[in-house]
């Protein structure tokens, strides 16, 4: 099954500068690869995915890219800010059962 | 619409005794599926239903179980309660589980359970 691996686990980054979280999966039938945002105290919510067909995708400060090849993906936030403290989670979806498999997380901690 | 609505929010409970958590998914989606989230181990898959079916399973132990109702609302239980099941339990719903992502996934808030 799906296996996903997540760095680094905190993150501590000045105000206005980019952050990078890193995930590598095991699954190389996987094809699809969403991220979540959890602010302290309240449900993990989606702020963007990827699909295997695709390489990149940009949403305004944040992107995903992903390589099929070497099986990672990467989140990137560019000109952080204080809200975008928060624990993120990366996940694969199991090719076989379709079940979001994720990762460890990673604290990111905007300093301003 | 009404978002996943998870209940209790909050519980305490003794070593030993067993716990029933609810989940509420929004109108419409069918699949539910729960997870475990502990600080350093992330969202662990328990077990995901659709059409009161389970589909899918993690590697938890025989204490965790769950079902889901005709309305689509799911409960999962945990017997015979240890000190490291204290965690925050997640639902999330959605239309199905399919390739290339759940159409509508969504978490609710969650039920954080401590074991005393």
């Amino acid at each position: 099954g799906e296996n996903v691996e997540q760095h680094p686990s905190t993150l501590s980054v000045q105000e206005g500068d980019s952050a990078v979280i890193k995930c590598t999966y095991s699954d190389s039938a996987s094809n699809y690869f969403p991220w979540y945002k959890q602010e302290l105290g309240k449900r993990p919510q989606l702020i963007i995915d990827i699909r295997s067909n695709v390489g990149e995708k940009k949403d305004q400060r944040i992107a995903v890219t992903l390589n099929k090849t070497a099986k990672h993906f990467s989140l990137h936030i560019t000109e952080t800010q204080p809200e975008d403290s928060a624990v993120y989670f990366c996940a694969a979806e199991d090719s076989g059962t379709y079940k979001y498999i994720f990762g460890t997380g990673t604290r990111l901690k905007v300093l301003a | 619409k009404a978002g996943v609505t998870q209940t209790p929010r909050y519980l305490i409970k003794t070593r030993g005794q067993q716990v029933t958590l609810s989940c509420s998914p929004i109108s419409g989606h069918r699949s539910v599926s729960w997870y475990q989230q502990t600080p350093g181990q992330g969202l662990q898959f328990l077990f995901e239903y659709f059409s009161e079916t389970q589909r899918n399973k993690g590697n938890f132990p025989g204490r965790f179980s769950g079902r889901q109702f005709s309305n689509s609302r799911s409960e999962m239980n945990v017997s015979t309660l240890e000190l490291g099941d204290s965690a925050l339990y997640l639902c999330a719903s959605s239309l199905a589980l399919g390739q290339g992502g759940a159409v509508g996934y969504t978490f609710g808030s969650g039920t954080r359970l401590t074991v005393v």
